[in-house]
């Protein structure tokens, strides 16, 4: 069974421009999280779908980032008119449901980097 | 409120020594503690987790102690070998959201 996976491993764009990181969950897995891990430091929560919904998107830092999860597998993380401050690796997580000890399975990441 | 607090940031240790890591948090909200450990390139993978309602949960060489009162809970590493050197995030899980602390690099020397 694969894991979680995450497109592009690497992305390097210039400061102002658009940028989609993809994620597909394990096969089955109704949530999917987005968080987001500056150099040295834990992953940070941006945003959960239940299903096509989000059913929590507190951490995302500003409306310049949106995520989609049309059919509730696959999920796109968007971020409009990039900084240089959202140089980070973005982490994709997915779970089976919700409740107690629904362990989150991590993809490797997105390292995305804005010049 | 939501932070966790984790320490010490990096630690060094021989082979078959048991390194401890601990974490304090201020949310009694939170339902769920896990440990996640990282290699470089890679994202987390879940190591052990705790529910708050128990005290002690050992799997194979890795037991985490929890002190609800305290609102303390630690990793201890029995018999720490090369390949156990990684970062180790403990966390709490608030809703469905998981709250990081700030990561413990251990480097284990043979």
């Amino acid at each position: 069974g694969a894991g979680v996976s995450q497109t592009p491993s690497n992305k390097v764009t210039e400061k102002g421009k658009y940028v989609e990181l993809r994620c597909d969950p394990i096969s089955g897995h109704t949530a999917l999280y987005w968080y987001r891990q500056s150099l040295g430091q834990g992953p940070e929560f941006l945003i959960y779908f239940q299903g096509t919904g989000a059913a929590d998107d507190s951490g995302l830092p500003n409306d310049r980032f949106f995520a989609v999860r049309p059919e509730g597998s696959v999920s796109t993380l968007k971020i409009q008119r990039t900084e240089r401050g959202d140089s980070a690796v973005y982490l994709c997580a997915s779970s089976l449901r919700q409740g107690l000890s629904n362990e989150q399975f991590f993809g490797p990441g997105t390292r995305l980097t804005v010049l | 409120q939501q932070q966790v607090k984790q320490s010490p940031q990096s630690l060094i240790v021989q082979k078959g020594g048991i390194p401890i890591i601990n974490c304090a948090y201020e949310n009694t909200a939170f339902d769920y503690f896990p440990w996640y450990q990282q290699f470089p390139g890679k994202g987390p993978a879940l190591l052990i987790a705790i529910r708050p309602d128990v005290s002690e949960k050992k799997e194979g060489r890795f037991t985490i102690s929890f002190n609800k009162s305290a609102k303390q809970f630690s990793l201890h590493i029995m018999d720490s070998q090369p390949g156990d050197s990684a970062t180790y995030f403990c966390a709490a899980r608030d809703t469905d959201k998981l709250i990081f602390g700030t990561g413990t690099r251990l480097q284990v020397f043979p």
